[in-house]
């Protein structure tokens, strides 16, 4: 029930296209939903948030999309342009407590 | 740059030995969390201080242990090591008990790589 499953495990996209990734969760009690990016010798900093109380969050060229009824939630980014090529981490947790659940986490390449 | 700053980014030791890794949270922030990077396990919460006192422990082995010092820094102690504690260990502060207030964030430094041979 802890579980944050996360996909693709990785993503080609041209530039200008359009970036899916996908998370789904079991534990009904999650309620902040927090994408991560994490670029090569990096830590993960985040992207953009949501709590399950509204459907979509869009922050530029990223927007997160919510389903509380099926219990899945996914990123997506916009015009995709080859700066973006990092590892997105969904994650989860029930309350801003910092502990998060961490998906599998998605390599994006945006080819130019 | 997040501000967190984690020592030493690259570490090789081997089987059996002890090894220490230093954090020291942003200027300011209370909390410190740490997370362990694996290919297999991905991002796992190991455990959270917040002003010197433990609130929270994740998949943390009991060989592990931690503490947060009364400068706020922090030190995840890692002993009788194994091939399996490979990893990208991650530190990570907040302002709160908790993620930051409003975004939730918490702020990752760049990580210390852990090789057990």
């Amino acid at each position: 029930q802890q579980q944050v499953k996360q996909s693709p495990q990785s993503l080609i996209v041209q530039k200008g296209g359009i970036s899916i990734i996908n998370c789904a969760y079991e534990n009904t009690a999650f309620d902040y939903f927090p994408w991560y990016q994490q670029f090569p010798g990096k830590g993960p900093a985040l992207l953009i948030a949501i709590r399950p109380d509204v459907s979509e969050k869009k922050e530029g060229r990223f927007t997160i999309s919510f389903n509380k009824s099926a219990k899945q939630f996914s990123l997506h980014i916009m015009d995709s342009q080859p700066g973006d090529s990092a590892t997105y981490f969904c994650a989860a947790s029930k309350g801003n407590t910092g502990k998060l659940i961490f998906g599998q986490g998605t390599t994006l390449q945006v080819k130019p | 740059d997040s501000g967190v700053t984690q020592t030493p980014k690259h570490l090789i030791t081997a089987t059996g030995q002890r090894v220490t890794l230093r954090c020291s949270p942003r200027s300011g922030d209370l909390s410190v969390y740490w997370y362990q990077q694996s290919l297999d396990q991905g991002l796992q919460f190991l455990i959270q201080y917040y002003n010197g006192e433990e609130r929270a422990k994740g998949n943390i082995l009991e060989r592990f242990s931690a503490q947060q010092f009364p400068d706020l820094h922090s030190e995840l102690n890692l002993s009788s090591l194994e091939l399996g504690d490979s990893a990208l260990y991650f530190c990570a502060s907040s302002p709160v008990l908790g993620g930051s207030p409003n975004t939730g964030e918490l702020f990752f430094g760049e990580g210390s790589r852990l090789t057990v041979l």
